[in-house]
């Protein structure tokens, strides 16, 4: 079946690098862009931006630029967030989410990766 | 950005009963606008896209209405595992936005 599927939880150093997986299967890889969603402890949820998995090109959101990178490994099917020089800010769940065109919403969600930072 | 705002944030209600939540944007959207539910420990789902349609596999007693900057909401009866967080989402401009949710407790 279609699914999302991300790599486990993760407890790091402030200073560190975090790289967090995001492996698809059950359709067309190409097909679909892949978003990053942030939820912070006690917050709500926030679009980190995307990736297109055509050419591989991120788009970052206002805020997550810098030291946050999105990429991707096509043969194996599988988005990639990497968060560096880790703050205790960075401490949240991360979800990544296709959509096959912006405008009609996220399909499909991965179950989420926790990140600690301390 | 496009600046979306729900209301309201909670929300108390008991089995059986009909709620709805509200998202304005700060312009116009026309139709491009999401709804999704949270669990703990759960993945976020889909439930309505471009303002009112179903996305599949969706109970009916979920829906959607609005357009421009004024949305709603509605679960025409509630069922206990309707509790949960309600986000919105526009996907009108290409920089996505989500509302700050409205949680949805048991009375």
């Amino acid at each position: 079946q279609v699914q999302l599927v991300q790599s486990g939880s993760e407890l790091k150093k402030p200073g560190a690098s975090v790289k967090i997986s995001c492996k698809a299967s059950g359709y067309t890889f190409s097909n679909y862009a892949l978003n990053w969603v942030r939820q912070a402890p006690g917050q709500g949820l926030e679009w980190m931006g995307w990736v297109n998995t055509n050419t591989g090109y991120p788009t970052y959101a206002q805020g997550f630029t810098g030291r946050f990178v999105f990429s991707l490994d096509t043969s194996v099917s599988t988005a990639y967030l990497e968060i560096r020089s880790l703050e205790a800010e960075d401490s949240a769940l991360y979800y990544c989410a296709r959509h096959e065109g912006f405008h009609y919403g996220m399909d499909v969600w991965g179950q989420g990766t926790t990140v600690i930072v301390s | 950005d496009i600046q979306m705002t729900q209301s309201p944030s909670s929300l108390s209600a008991s089995v059986g009963d009909r709620v709805t939540i509200t998202c304005r944007a700060s312009r116009s959207l026309t139709r491009y606008l999401n709804w999704y539910q949270l669990k703990p420990g759960k993945a976020p789902k889909l439930l309505i896209y471009a303002a009112s349609s179903l996305h599949t596999g969706v109970p009916s007693r979920f829906s959607g209405s609005g357009s421009g900057t004024d949305f709603n909401f509605t679960i025409s009866s509630l069922q206990p595992e309707d509790f949960a967080i309600y986000y919105c989402q526009q996907s009108y401009d290409s920089s996505l936005t989500f509302g700050q949710g409205t949680r949805l407790e048991i009375k």
